[in-house]
């Protein structure tokens, strides 16, 4: 069926860099893509862009695209984000998800969200 | 980018009502779209996905369809653990965009 569990909270203070994991198990990780998504308090979902894990081809969002980057490590099965240059508005819970494109790219399993505080 | 505009933003209903809320695209987005529910604290978790097609596990009250660029989907009798706030997402074109959200609370 497969599940994805994040890396811990994280704290950090504006303009410092933040570099979440994604550990995949369960399921061929290959054959999958990874999207990560984030969602600021008592807002609702933002698509941050995703990265194929068979090739490593990445598409952003053009909002976050410089400031984005999303790697994968197939020898871990793991995903990982990093966001620069953090601002106040970037705190969030963030959440990867796995999707197939033979399943139109539908979003079936995600973790459990990591929340990143971005303060002074 | 693909705007999806959800409503209504929030609704209440009593248990065993049919509900439906609607996703509209504004522009074409073929089938893909994709319906998720979210509980306080909760990762979303997948519903529908393909307009129509009821994810693995998911109870057969919930149902989604189309008619044009307007996307619905339908809870045909309200159970008190639907208490939720429920997103759509397009998967046709990038940036993935999802709806506002719909916050659907139990009479």
């Amino acid at each position: 069926q497969g599940q994805l569990v994040q890396s811990g909270d994280e704290v950090k203070k504006p303009g410092a860099s933040v570099k979440l994991s994604c550990q995949a198990s369960g399921y061929s990780f290959t054959h999958y893509g990874i999207t990560w998504v984030r969602q600021a308090p008592g807002q609702g979902l933002e698509w941050m862009g995703w990265i194929s894990t068979y090739n490593g081809q990445t598409d952003y969002s053009r909002r976050l695209q410089d400031r984005v980057t999303m790697t994968t490590d197939t020898s871990t099965r793991t995903a990982y984000m990093e966001l620069r240059s953090l601002r106040a508005d970037d705190t969030a819970i963030f959440y990867c998800a796995r999707y197939r494109s033979t399943d139109y790219d539908a979003l079936d399993v995600w973790g459990q969200g990591t929340m990143v505080t971005v303060s002074s | 980018d693909i705007q999806m505009t959800q409503s209504p933003s929030s609704l209440s209903a009593s248990v065993g009502d049919r509900v439906t809320i609607t996703c509209r695209a504004n522009q074409y987005i073929s089938t893909y779209l994709s319906w998720f529910q979210q509980k306080p604290g909760k990762a979303p978790n997948l519903l529908i996905y393909a307009t129509s097609t009821l994810h693995s596990g998911v109870p057969s009250r919930f149902s989604g369809s189309k008619s044009g660029t307007d996307f619905t989907l339908t809870i045909s009798s309200l159970q008190p653990e639907d208490s939720a706030t429920y997103y759509c997402q397009q998967s046709y074109r990038t940036p993935r965009t999802f709806g506002q959200g719909t916050k659907v609370e139990i009479k």
